[in-house]
C-alpha cells in the first residue's frame, strides 16, 4: 500500500446523511490535508491538522488524526447534493518536501 | 484575483510531437508544482520549484523538462510525447514549502495518439 490511501474508494448516501471518509498512512507526517475535486475540476484546499492536533472544524466538516493509528477521518454532516466530488488525503512528510496524494474517495449524494 | 492559471484546457497531440504547458500564479507564492493525474492512479508529482531559479525532480519527472521563467510562471515541455503521458496535468502553487496549502490550476487535459 502506499502512503495516504483513502477508503472507501466510492461512497454514495442520501442527502441530509453525514459522510466519513478515512485516510491511512505509513510514516511520520508533519501534516496532513484535505481536498476536494469536483469533476474535471482541480483540486481545492479543505482543512489542515497538524501532527500535534486531533481534531479540526470548519463548518460541516470535521477532521480527524490519529498519529498513534496513522490515519485521519473527514466527517461530512448534513451532506448536500453540491458535496458531490472526489476527496483526496495529502500527507507532508517529515524531512520531505512533497505533499503525498492518496487514490482519493468518490462521494455521490444521492437527492 | 484569477490565483493559478493554465493554458490550454485541453490539448491532442500525436506521437513524437512536443508541447509546453503554461502555467501562472498571482498570488506572490515562493513554490509551484506540476502533477499528473491518471485513473485510480492518484495525483502524481512531476517536478517542483521551491523558488525562483530552482526545479526538481519529484515521483515521475521521465519525459518532462520544466522551466521556472520568474515567480509567477513554471512551464512543463514535453519534448517528445508518448501515449504514456495521456493524462490531466495540474499546476499549483504554495506560499513558501510544499507542506502548506497548495492552490491548484483548473488543469489541461492532453491526449497522445
Amino acid at each position: 500500500s502506499q502512503q495516504g490511501e483513502e477508503d472507501p474508494q466510492a461512497l454514495s448516501i442520501q442527502e441530509g446523511e453525514n459522510a466519513t471518509m478515512n485516510c491511512s498512512y505509513k510514516t511520520s507526517i508533519n501534516n496532513l490535508q484535505w481536498y476536494r475535486q469536483n469533476s474535471g475540476r482541480g483540486l481545492v484546499h479543505l482543512i489542515l491538522i497538524r501532527s500535534n492536533e486531533r481534531e479540526k472544524h470548519s463548518g460541516r466538516l470535521r477532521v480527524t488524526l490519529d498519529t498513534s493509528k496513522k490515519s485521519s477521518s473527514l466527517l461530512i454532516t448534513a451532506s448536500r447534493a453540491a458535496d458531490t466530488a472526489s476527496y483526496f488525503c495529502a500527507t507532508a512528510l517529515q524531512g520531505a518536501q512533497k505533499l503525498v496524494f492518496g487514490q482519493g474517495t468518490r462521494l455521490t449524494i444521492n437527492p | 484575483n484569477a490565483g493559478v492559471t493554465q493554458t490550454p484546457k485541453f490539448q491532442v497531440l500525436k506521437t513524437g510531437q512536443s508541447m509546453t504547458l503554461q502555467c501562472a500564479q498571482d498570488m506572490n507564492h515562493n513554490s509551484m508544482y506540476w502533477y499528473r493525474q491518471d485513473p485510480g492512479m492518484g495525483l502524481r508529482l512531476i517536478y517542483y520549484s521551491a523558488s525562483e531559479g530552482t526545479t526538481d525532480k519529484g515521483e515521475v519527472p521521465n519525459g518532462y523538462n520544466v522551466s521556472r521563467l520568474n515567480k509567477r510562471e513554471f512551464s512543463l515541455r514535453l519534448e517528445s510525447a508518448a501515449p504514456s503521458q495521456t493524462s490531466v496535468y495540474f499546476c499549483a502553487s504554495s506560499a513558501l514549502t510544499s507542506r502548506e496549502t497548495q492552490y491548484f490550476g483548473p488543469g489541461t487535459r492532453l491526449l497522445v495518439l
